[in-house]
C-alpha cells in the first residue's frame, strides 16, 4: 500500500463547477501538506501549503486537512478551463535531515468550457 | 527569468551511455532537490543538498546515479550506464529559506532507447 493514495481520475466537470480533490495517507507523522498543479510537460507548481488541521483559503482554492482521519482535500470554486491540469497532493515530516516530499500519483482534471 | 532552470529539456540516449543534467536553482535558495517522475505517477524524491552538502539520499538513487553541487549554486545529476528503466522526467526544485515552499523547474525528460 502506498503512503499517499490519490484517485487518478480523470475528473471531468463543466466550467463553473466546484471541484473536490482528495488524498488519504497512512503515516500519522506527516505534518505539512501541499497541493501542486502540474500542466503537461511542466514541473509542479505550488498552489496551497498547510500545516494544521482545518481550512485554508486562497482565492478560488480551499485546502482542508483532517489529521484525525488522515484525509486532505482541495476545493476549486468557479472552475475554469485553465484549471485543466493534474493536481498532486504532497506531504512531509519536515524533521531536521528528512525533508523529502511524498507525493500522491495525481488526479487529472478536465474543465469543459 | 528567476525560476528554477533545468538543462537540457529533453535527452534521448542509447542504453549504456552516460548522461548529465544541470539545475540552476533560485539564487537565494540554499536547499536544492532532485526528483524523478514517471508517466501517471507523482514525483519521487531522489536526493537533496543544503548548500554544497548532500544531506539525504533515497534508496532509489542506485550507485549508477551521482549528484553534485560543488559550490552550493548549480547542481548536476549524472546517470552512468543508462538503462531503459531510467526513462523518466528528472525534476529539480529549490526551497525558500524558511523551508516552507518548494519551486520546481520544468524538468529534463530522459528517454533511454
Amino acid at each position: 500500500q502506498k503512503e499517499v493514495e490519490q484517485d487518478p481520475g480523470p475528473l471531468s466537470v463543466p466550467e463553473g463547477a466546484i471541484v473536490s480533490l482528495n488524498c488519504t495517507y497512512s503515516n500519522s507523522a506527516f505534518q505539512y501538506f501541499m497541493w501542486y498543479r502540474q500542466y503537461s510537460r511542466k514541473g509542479p507548481e505550488l498552489l496551497m501549503y498547510t500545516y494544521s488541521s482545518g481550512n485554508k483559503e486562497d482565492g478560488r482554492f480551499t485546502a482542508q486537512v483532517d489529521k484525525s482521519s488522515k484525509y486532505i482535500s482541495l476545493f476549486i470554486r468557479d472552475s475554469q478551463p485553465s484549471d485543466s491540469a493534474t493536481y498532486l497532493c504532497a506531504m512531509t515530516f519536515m524533521d531536521t535531515g528528512r525533508r523529502a516530499l511524498t507525493f500522491g500519483s495525481g488526479t487529472r482534471l478536465q474543465v469543459q468550457p | 527569468d528567476t525560476g528554477v532552470s533545468q538543462d537540457p529539456r529533453h535527452k534521448i540516449t542509447k542504453r549504456g551511455q552516460n548522461v548529465t543534467f544541470r539545475c540552476d536553482p533560485i539564487s537565494e535558495h540554499n536547499r536544492l532537490y532532485w526528483y524523478r517522475q514517471t508517466l501517471g505517477q507523482g514525483p519521487e524524491f531522489l536526493t537533496y543538498f543544503q548548500n554544497e552538502a548532500q544531506l539525504e539520499k533515497s534508496r532509489l538513487l542506485s550507485d549508477r546515479f551521482s549528484a553534485e553541487r560543488p559550490k552550493g549554486s548549480f547542481s548536476t545529476l549524472e546517470i552512468q550506464r543508462t538503462e531503459q528503466g531510467d526513462s523518466a522526467m528528472y525534476l529539480c526544485a529549490s526551497e525558500t529559506p524558511t523551508g516552507e515552499k518548494l519551486f520546481f523547474g520544468s524538468g529534463t525528460q530522459l528517454s533511454v532507447l
